[in-house]
């Protein structure tokens, strides 16, 4: 099973809403990344975890918040977010990232496309 | 700095004729090299990577790759373009960060297949 899925697949929400994207796999890996994709663009890395820690959080606001509660389990929490945060967010996982991840695939997930209004 | 650049924001094509699509990277280590593609509405689905076991790569759906370092080239192709292909193609390098790697992503090129 390469299979990456996440909830919602589509998402609207007001600038002053919560909201919670999820992310689940269930290959073993120990990797989990998350993606931004503006349209016609490629994608731009937000955040990796690596063995369940923030390895990599590529200065991205706060009003995203991302949480790990378990190797298969990615979530990325949603506050205050502005009309330019409107994208495809992508989950992906990889093998064991790290050191190791020169020459992982990455296995990616059909993504959540979010407006926010 | 790696980089990748890939040659055309659109190519089109008929149906039957041979797609090439270009990839161009710059790295300062012996670099892997992937290509993936994204279909409409969906995410990004690996089609082959050079990991420097050989330099001609297959990958799936009849895509083959060249890994080319005196061009510094990691071209696409396949010889017979399917209406099912169309979609869009990014390349990308994978480049140390931290502790990690990151995938550094071509702008891509979008596939279109003319019947």
């Amino acid at each position: 099973d390469t299979e990456v899925t996440q909830t919602p697949k589509h998402l609207v929400m007001g600038m002053t809403n919560k909201k919670s994207l999820k992310c689940e796999q269930h290959m073993g890996h120990r990797a989990m990344y998350w993606y931004k994709q503006k349209a016609k663009k490629p994608p731009e890395l937000m955040f990796v975890y690596s063995y369940e820690k923030l390895s990599i959080n590529e200065s991205v606001p706060s009003r995203f918040s991302p949480e790990c509660p378990n190797s298969s389990l990615l979530n990325l929490h949603l506050h205050a977010l502005q009309p330019e945060d409107s994208a495809l967010y992508l989950c992906a996982s990889s093998q064991s990232g790290g050191l190791a991840g020169y020459s992982e695939t990455q296995y990616f997930g059909p993504g959540t496309r979010l407006l926010v209004l | 700095a790696q980089s990748v650049t890939q040659l055309g924001s659109h190519v089109s094509v008929s149906e039957g004729a041979l797609v090439l699509l270009r990839c161009n990277y710059s790295s300062s280590v012996p670099p892997y090299l992937f290509w993936y593609v994204q279909y409409p509405n969906q995410g990004l689905q690996l089609l082959l990577k050079y990991t420097s076991a050989a330099t001609l790569v297959k990958g799936i759906n009849g895509f083959e790759a060249e890994f080319k370092k005196s061009e510094t080239s990691f071209h696409l192709t396949k010889p017979s373009a399917h209406m099912s292909d169309a979609a869009e193609y990014f390349c990308a390098v994978s480049v140390p960060l931290g502790s990690n790697y990151q995938l550094i992503w071509g702008a891509g090129t979008k596939l279109i297949i003319k019947p």
